[in-house]
């Protein structure tokens, strides 16, 4: 099974500031199609996760332009050019290159 | 809208059964990948099963095979997940969720259904 990991496991940020998690995979997610198989979510208090980023770098219908996904094969960053106060949650990556999906352990995003 | 309503959450005793039922709707749900993701409440998300569409493949995770089998009623729209031999640490809000086609994603997600194991 593909492990996956972020770092940190808390961001403070300021609003108005740029914010960046990283995410990592036991092995590469890039598929024969050319594609990464990594996506994000953000889980906001007390909602269900919603998708933000599929296929490392693909904004989901109606997410903000503010995020961005990038990386390929073990390494991918979600960035958050201008951290609004509605942004705070956890985020979370996760391979879909498996049937056996795996998430990483998720990053708390706060306001300062 | 398109939506998916869990439900069949409740307490139960460790060793216990119970069958977790996920209602689809607005989408087609005969062509659609369905998840169980499943949250401890204050931690992360851990994936528990998946179905392809016509039910020909399915995997689990290593924490629940041989417990939980996942299944569909494509003329229901409906997507189960029987859990036997619950355990404690089986304690969780567990989710359903559709995988996007093509986009190898987890596009839709429901509200969540809290399962308590517990003596």
């Amino acid at each position: 099974d593909i492990v996956m990991t972020q770092s940190p496991l808390s961001l403070p940020v300021t609003p108005g500031e740029p914010a960046s998690i990283s995410c990592g995979s036991s092995q590469s997610l890039l598929y024969s199609d050319g594609n990464n198989y990594l996506d994000w979510y953000v889980q906001k208090p007390g909602q269900s996760p919603q998708l933000l980023i599929y296929l490392g770098s693909n904004r989901a219908s109606g997410v903000p332009d503010r995020f961005s996904g990038s990386g390929s094969g073990t390494d991918f960053t979600l960035k958050i050019s201008s951290v609004e106060a509605e942004d705070v949650g956890v985020y979370y990556c996760m391979q879909a290159l498996q049937a056996r999906i795996s998430f990483g352990q998720g990053t708390r995003l706060e306001i300062k | 809208q398109v939506q998916l309503v869990e439900s069949g959450g409740g307490v139960v005793q460790p060793g216990g059964s119970l069958r977790l039922s996920c209602a689809a709707s607005d989408f087609t749900f005969s062509t659609a990948f369905m998840h169980w993701v499943r949250q401890v409440p204050g931690k992360g998300l851990e994936w528990v099963a998946v179905i392809r569409h016509d039910g020909s493949s399915i995997y689990y995770a290593d924490s629940v095979k041989g417990r939980f089998t996942i299944s569909r009623d494509t003329s229901k729209n409906t997507l189960f997940l029987q859990m036997n031999s619950l355990r404690v640490d089986d304690t969780a809000v567990y989710y359903c969720a559709r995988e996007g086609t093509g986009i190898h994603a987890l596009d839709v997600w429901g509200q969540g259904t809290l399962v308590t194991v517990s003596s």
